[in-house]
Formats: C-alpha cells, sequence, structure tokens
C-alpha cells in the first residue's frame, strides 16, 4: 500500500472553479507539503505545514489555499483555476529534522 | 535566480557505462543535499542524500560526491541499467534552519541496451 496517496490522479477543470486536491498520509509523518511541477521547471514549493496548527506560505502559493484536517490530511485548493495552474502537482511529508521528503504519485491538473 | 541548477537537460548512456549527472548551487547555507529519481506518471523517488559535512556517500550502484568549494554534487551510477532511465532532480536542504527542499530542474538520463 502506498504510504502517500493523493487523490484525484488527473482532473480536468474550467477556468473559475474551485476545485481541490487531497494527499493523505500513513507514514505518521508530522510535516507535509504540496509541490508544483511545471515542464523544464522542477518542483516548486506551494505551501507546507509542520503540524495541524502551522501552515505557511512557499515560493509561489498565489492562487492557492491549504488546509491541514489531521496530521494525516492536507489538502490543497484552487479557489478559481485559471489556465496556468496547470501542472502536476505533488505531496510530501517528512518528520521533524528529517531533510528527506516522501512523495505521493501526484495529481495531473488541467485548467481549461 | 535558480539556487540549484542541473545545466544538462538529458544524458544518454549505453548500458554497463557510468552515468554522471551534475548539480550546481548557490547558496553557500545549504547543508544537506539529495538526488531524487522521477518515473513518468509516478511521485519521485529519493535515491540518496549527502551531508554538507561528508565529501562522498555510496550506496549499492550510486555514489554522491559533494565538493563544497566548487558548490558542486555530482551522482554516478555504476554499471548503468537500462531500469535507470529516468528523470533525476538534485535537491537542496537548510536543514534545520530551512523549511522545503530546493529543487533544480532535473536532468533525463536514457540508458540503452
Amino acid at each position: 500500500d502506498a504510504d502517500v496517496t493523493q487523490t484525484p490522479r488527473n482532473r480536468i477543470t474550467k477556468t473559475g472553479k474551485r476545485i481541490m486536491l487531497e494527499c493523505s498520509q500513513t507514514k505518521g509523518h508530522d510535516r507535509m507539503y504540496w509541490y508544483r511541477q511545471d515542464p523544464g521547471l522542477g518542483l516548486r514549493l506551494i505551501y507546507y505545514s509542520f503540524d495541524v496548527k502551522d501552515i505557511n506560505k512557499g515560493e509561489i502559493s498565489d492562487g492557492y489555499s491549504v488546509s491541514r484536517q489531521a496530521q494525516a490530511k492536507f489538502s490543497l485548493s484552487l479557489e478559481s483555476a485559471i489556465p496556468n495552474q496547470t501542472a502536476l502537482y505533488f505531496c510530501a511529508t517528512s518528520v521533524p529534522g528529517g531533510d528527506t521528503q516522501y512523495f505521493g504519485p501526484g495529481t495531473r491538473l488541467t485548467v481549461l | 535566480d535558480q539556487q540549484v541548477k542541473q545545466n544538462s537537460p538529458s544524458l544518454s548512456v549505453q548500458e554497463g557505462r557510468i552515468s554522471i549527472l551534475n548539480c550546481d548551487y548557490t547558496n553557500s547555507m545549504f547543508d544537506y543535499f539529495l538526488w531524487y529519481k522521477k518515473y513518468p506518471a509516478e511521485g519521485p523517488t529519493f535515491l540518496i542524500s549527502i551531508s554538507s559535512i561528508k565529501d562522498k556517500n555510496e550506496d549499492g550502484r550510486f555514489t554522491v560526491f559533494l565538493n563544497k568549494s566548487a558548490k558542486h554534487l555530482s551522482l554516478h551510477i555504476v554499471p548503468s541499467q537500462p531500469g535507470d532511465s529516468a528523470v533525476y532532480f538534485c535537491a537542496a536542504s537548510l536543514g534545520v534552519a530551512g523549511t522545503a527542499l530546493i529543487f533544480g530542474k532535473g536532468t533525463t538520463l536514457s540508458v540503452s541496451s
């Protein structure tokens, strides 16, 4: 069974729609992250959370919001999707003080 | 301004030969470096890492070398296998002082049989 799961795996939506991407983990890690990958640009940090009560903006947080519902769940929302948010989205987890992050399988989002 | 740079978008190697993937960084405060491998339709998978207090770390066929004075690290894969064909990302961390990993753009490795 996967330790970090993401739903949905693929999503096509229209400009202006609200969409939520979900991430769940069974690793028991406190820290969770949302990254975005665009072709040729590597992974860039959107938001991160060190625990349920701690949410922080990353490099490219504009247009996104997050919710940490529990230690194991971290959701990413696009309040009003726009085409340049078309990308691969990855959730990751880590332990406090640990540098290694463990990634989910990704969600491919297309905004038309 | 990119803090972690992988200047070679792609690399082609024959099976059995050595693959060398390079990474340069600009922030001297980075104290931990990681390599991730990514197959299509999957998330990045941790491969190997190195602390800034070391200059070499080896794990099976994979060895990472760190040259702090040159702000350069490299990943050596010996011998290369077709299953190694993937995108390889170099990442850096500020450690306890940091928040997340800073990734390079990736290098696509193709190993032909």
